[in-house]
C-alpha cells in the first residue's frame, strides 16, 4: 500500500508564482524524498530531508518536515514554465529497504 | 538519465505472450528496482535487488519475474502478459540502501 499522499492532485499557476505541495504519511520515517516527473519520463530526485531534519534547501526547492504531523511540504518559488511536471514524495521507513511513493501532484505552470 | 537505459522504449504485444524487459547502469550501484506507473497510482515496487545474489520481491510481484544477469543488468519478465499488465515500467538503482534513487528513461508497454 501506497504510504505518501500528496495534495493537491492538480495545481496551475502563472509563471513566477509559488507553488506549495504537501505530502502526508502514515508511519515512521528515515527520510523523505521528493522526485519530478517530466509527462511519461523517468523521475529525477529534487531533495531528501532525514527524519531529524526540519527544513531544506536547494535553490529555488524549500522543503519542510513534520514528524508529529507526519508532513512534509515542497514549495518551489518563482516558479517557471519548465517546472511543469509531477511531483512524487517518496517514503524510506525505519527498517524498510523500500522507498514508498505518493500518486503525485501535476503541477502546471503557465507562461 | 543517459546512465540508466532500458530497452525497448515501448512495445505492443498480445495476451499469453512472455516479454523481457531489460535494465543496464553503467553507475557501478548494487542497489537495482522494477517499478510499475499506473495514471493516478504513482509508482509500485514490483522487485528488488540488492547484489547478483540477492532477488526480493516488492508490493507487485505476481505475475512477473526477474534476474539479476550482473551487477549493471537487470531484467524484468512477464511469463504470459495480460491486459491489466499494460503500464509504464522503470528500472532505478541506488547506491546505498534508502537514499535516492537513479531511474531509466521507462518502457511503456501495452497488452492486447
Amino acid at each position: 500500500s501506497q504510504q505518501g499522499e500528496e495534495d493537491p492532485q492538480a495545481l496551475s499557476i502563472q509563471e513566477g508564482e509559488n507553488a506549495t505541495m504537501n505530502c502526508s504519511y502514515k508511519t515512521s520515517i528515515n527520510n523523505l524524498q521528493w522526485y519530478r516527473q517530466n509527462s511519461g519520463r523517468g523521475l529525477v530526485h529534487l531533495i531528501l530531508i532525514r527524519s531529524n531534519e526540519r527544513e531544506k534547501h536547494s535553490g529555488r526547492l524549500r522543503v519542510t518536515l513534520d514528524t508529529s504531523k507526519k508532513s512534509s511540504s515542497l514549495l518551489i518559488t518563482a516558479s517557471r514554465a519548465a517546472d511543469t511536471a509531477s511531483y512524487f514524495c517518496a517514503t524510506s521507513g525505519a527498517g524498510s529497504y523500500q522507498l514508498t511513493f505518493g500518486k503525485g501532484t501535476k503541477l502546471s505552470v503557465i507562461p | 538519465d543517459a546512465d540508466v537505459t532500458q530497452t525497448p522504449r515501448n512495445r505492443i504485444t498480445k495476451t499469453g505472450k512472455r516479454i523481457m524487459l531489460e535494465c543496464s547502469q553503467t553507475k557501478g550501484h548494487d542497489r537495482m528496482y522494477w517499478y510499475r506507473q499506473d495514471p493516478g497510482l504513482g509508482l509500485r515496487l514490483i522487485y528488488y535487488s540488492f547484489d547478483v545474489k540477492d532477488i526480493n520481491k516488492g508490493e507487485i510481484s505476481d505475475g512477473y519475474s526477474v534476474s539479476r544477469q550482473a551487477q549493471a543488468k537487470f531484467s524484468l519478465s512477464l511469463e504470459s502478459a495480460i491486459p491489466n499488465q499494460t503500464a509504464l515500467y522503470f528500472c532505478a538503482t541506488s547506491r546505498v540502501r534508502n537514499n535516492e534513487q537513479f531511474f531509466g528513461p521507462g518502457t511503456r508497454l501495452t497488452v492486447l
